[in-house]
């Protein structure tokens, strides 16, 4: 069974403040992980992935995500948030071809 | 940026009646994927192709849900007989061939009054 867990379901910091959005998963094979941006009433559009390699990848807009095998977790982050980044993240893991496993999401609030 | 498209963006239907959307995957992205997201955020895979073939379906969709991916012509999903718990964001994806990485539309907002 896979599970993706986000433990904040909310998190509001300022603009210009540092950000870490947690995520963990359970999956059982080899797998890919993925963070995706979700603005209000609109669909959802990929940030970064991580597969294989340098588990620090980096992604649109001075995202970036690492990759811990150890501790099963792929947080993202970002070191200077703007109001526009405020929107609902979804960490999430698949396998080749097959059916994505969202987390509950993160409402992320950046106040000016 | 994803090039999958949605259409229609908006759906307004009454209890009992058909809701169809359609979607158009990536060109060259023969993997099309259907997901509902609730008003929780919380998303439910529906099904997906491979090109005309249905891959994997969930039980919901085998009953009160068809869906297809014609050839030559967009993807579609439609509801045979609406009911108030289907009032959500319908998003389409697709992928390459053996790809890790989906793509996905804009999405349908389907509401059941």
């Amino acid at each position: 069974t896979q599970t993706v867990s986000q433990s904040d379901a909310h998190v509001t910091v300022f603009e210009g403040d540092s950000v870490e959005l947690r995520c963990n998963y359970s999956y059982g094979g080899s797998i890919y992980l993925s963070w995706y941006i979700q603005h209000h009433g609109h669909g959802l559009q990929f940030l970064l992935k991580y597969y294989s390699g340098n588990p620090v990848v980096q992604g649109v807009n001075g995202f970036e995500a690492e990759f811990s095998k150890s501790d099963s977790s792929f947080h993202l982050r970002k070191a200077s948030v703007h109001w526009s980044d405020s929107a609902v993240y979804f960490c999430a893991v698949s396998a080749s071809n097959n059916r994505i496993f969202f987390g509950d999401g993160t409402q992320l609030v950046v106040k000016p | 940026n994803s090039k999958v498209i949605q259409t229609p963006r908006y759906l307004v239907k009454g209890q009992g009646q058909k809701a169809k959307m359609r979607c158009i995957p990536e060109k060259g992205h023969p993997v099309v994927f259907w997901y509902q997201q609730n008003k929780n955020n919380e998303f439910k895979f529906l099904i997906n192709f491979q090109n005309q073939e249905v891959l994997q379906q969930i039980d919901m969709t085998e009953k009160r849900f068809s869906a297809e991916c014609p050839s030559n012509s967009p993807c579609s999903l439609e509801i045979q007989s609406s009911e108030a718990g289907d009032s959500a964001l319908y998003l389409c994806a697709s992928s390459l061939l053996g790809g890790l990485e989906q793509y996905f539309g804009p999405g349908t907002r389907l509401t059941v009054l």
